[in-house]
């Protein structure tokens, strides 16, 4: 099992829709949750942080996190077509070891 | 303003050849990495430092060696370079009083022919 686990793409959705990201972890120890997005050819950009369970929002964004269930989302509202990219979830421990999932590719269609 | 820097960007060599990447960071972070984002897309930290000292170390071959003379600065050098070391290498730098959100430098696309 890997230790982050993203839905399996590609997710395509059309433009002013809502784009919903999953992403599972199995590190208890990860306290710490983000969500970068990487276009084609280019570095992973951090959009998102979460810290503690419950909703973060920002902007079109927003951020879910539920320790229990060891789950986080992002979903992603009015969706655009300069939002087609490739999201990275990943956890992060105190001691600042960083996981990254697989990655979910979403295409906006216009 | 570069925040996370690296160079080169484009590297291509022989294998068996000895080659360096260098990076940069100008945020004041005292945390950098090293990952390893293969053809498949998935990204793979390798080394990690904290204030010059060496605190995740993956399983990576030991012909990948780090080396990081101050908190702003992590160096990669790779001996005898195998066909499958080619990927893009991302250097990351965070800090413990933003839980470790990083930035990443733009990448260095290795190629071994």
């Amino acid at each position: 099992q890997k230790e982050v686990e993203q839905n399996s793409g590609p997710l395509s959705v059309p433009e002013g829709a809502i784009a919903s990201l999953n992403c599972t972890y199995s590190d208890r120890g990860s306290q710490s949750f983000f969500w970068y997005r990487q276009y084609s050819g280019k570095s992973p950009e951090l959009i998102m942080s979460i810290y503690s369970n419950g909703d973060k929002e920002d902007g079109r964004f927003t951020a879910q996190l539920n320790k229990a269930s060891q789950y986080v989302s992002l979903l992603i509202r009015d969706s655009q077509p300069s939002d087609s990219a490739t999201y990275l979830c990943a956890g992060s421990t105190n001691a600042g070891k960083s996981t990254f999932g697989d990655g979910t590719t979403l295409t906006v269609k216009p | 303003d570069t925040a996370v820097s690296q160079t080169p960007k484009y590297l291509v060599t022989q294998m068996g050849n000895d080659k360096s990447i260098k990076c940069e960071q100008n945020l004041g972070h005292d945390t950098m990495y090293w990952y390893k984002q293969d053809s498949k897309k998935f990204l793979k930290i390798m080394f990690s430092y904290n204030n010059k000292e060496l605190i995740i170390n993956e399983t990576v071959p030991n012909r990948f060696s780090p080396k990081s003379p101050d908190k702003a600065h992590l160096n990669l050098h790779i001996n005898s370079l195998e066909l499958g070391d080619s990927a893009v290498y991302f250097c990351a730098s965070s800090q413990v009083e933003t839980a470790y959100e990083q930035y990443f430098g733009p990448g260095t696309r290795l190629t071994v022919t």
